[in-house]
């Protein structure tokens, strides 16, 4: 069974420009999350979808958004990118939701904003 | 306030030494549940065991060992015999219930030869 997906796994971009990471879950997962690897803060929580619809949100800006496709591919979006938003960005999935199964994850997207 | 605090942020040990790494986690749900993931630099997180709120036998996986007391608020997790490919950065996260994972900000640990 393959795993989690995650594209491109690095790419670079200027303060400013905006960014897209795709994800594509395992087989059969309908739950989707998203978060952020930062040296300083950890792990940090961006959002869950299940059945493209957004379940639960982090506390980041607006900037940052998602959606997720009918066979549960996502994408998450960041705008007028920061500095501070070079990142690992980690997706995770898990079968259903409500679940309290565990996550999994896939290798990451690492973005470095110039 | 951290839900999940990993205090040792980074440990070094020889190899075949045994090493724990600690985890203090803080709740007010009675049901909840913790996990360990291991993180190497390939940076993939990998599931190591996940524990429920009610279940507080400790579990033994190989050179893997968990040791969950509720008293304390911890869930340690102990390496016996340590080897190199042990090296990498190790999360302790709590789920309460089906919201989202709150992630401890690792202990990085490396295993000498």
């Amino acid at each position: 069974k393959a795993g989690v997906t995650q594209t491109p796994r690095y790419l670079i971009k200027t303060r400013g420009q905006q960014v897209t990471l795709s994800c594509s879950p395992i087989s059969g997962h309908r739950s989707v999350s998203w978060y952020q690897q930062t040296p300083g803060q950890g792990l940090q929580f961006l959002f869950e979808y299940f059945s493209e619809t957004q379940r639960n949100k982090g506390n980041f800006p607006g900037r940052f958004s998602g959606r997720q496709f009918s066979n549960s591919r996502s994408e998450m979006n960041v705008s007028t990118l920061e500095l501070g938003d070079s990142a690992l960005y980690l997706c995770a999935s898990r079968q259903t939701v409500p679940s309290t199964g565990e996550l999994f994850f896939g290798e990451g997207s690492r973005l470095t904003v110039l | 306030a951290q839900k999940v605090t990993q205090a040792q942020t980074e440990i070094s040990v020889v190899e075949k030494e045994d090493v724990t790494l600690d985890c203090v986690y803080e709740t007010r749900d009675t049901t909840y549940y913790l996990f360990w993931y291991k993180q190497p630099p390939s940076g993939e997180l990998v599931f190591l065991i996940r524990r429920n709120s009610f279940d507080e036998q400790n579990e033994i996986s190989g050179r893997y060992s968990w040791n969950f007391q509720k008293s304390t608020s911890s869930f340690n997790f102990t390496i016996t015999a340590s080897q190199v490919v042990d090296s990498a950065v190790y999360f302790c996260a709590l789920s309460e219930g089906i919201g989202q994972f709150y992630f401890g900000t690792g202990t990085s640990l490396t295993v000498i030869p």
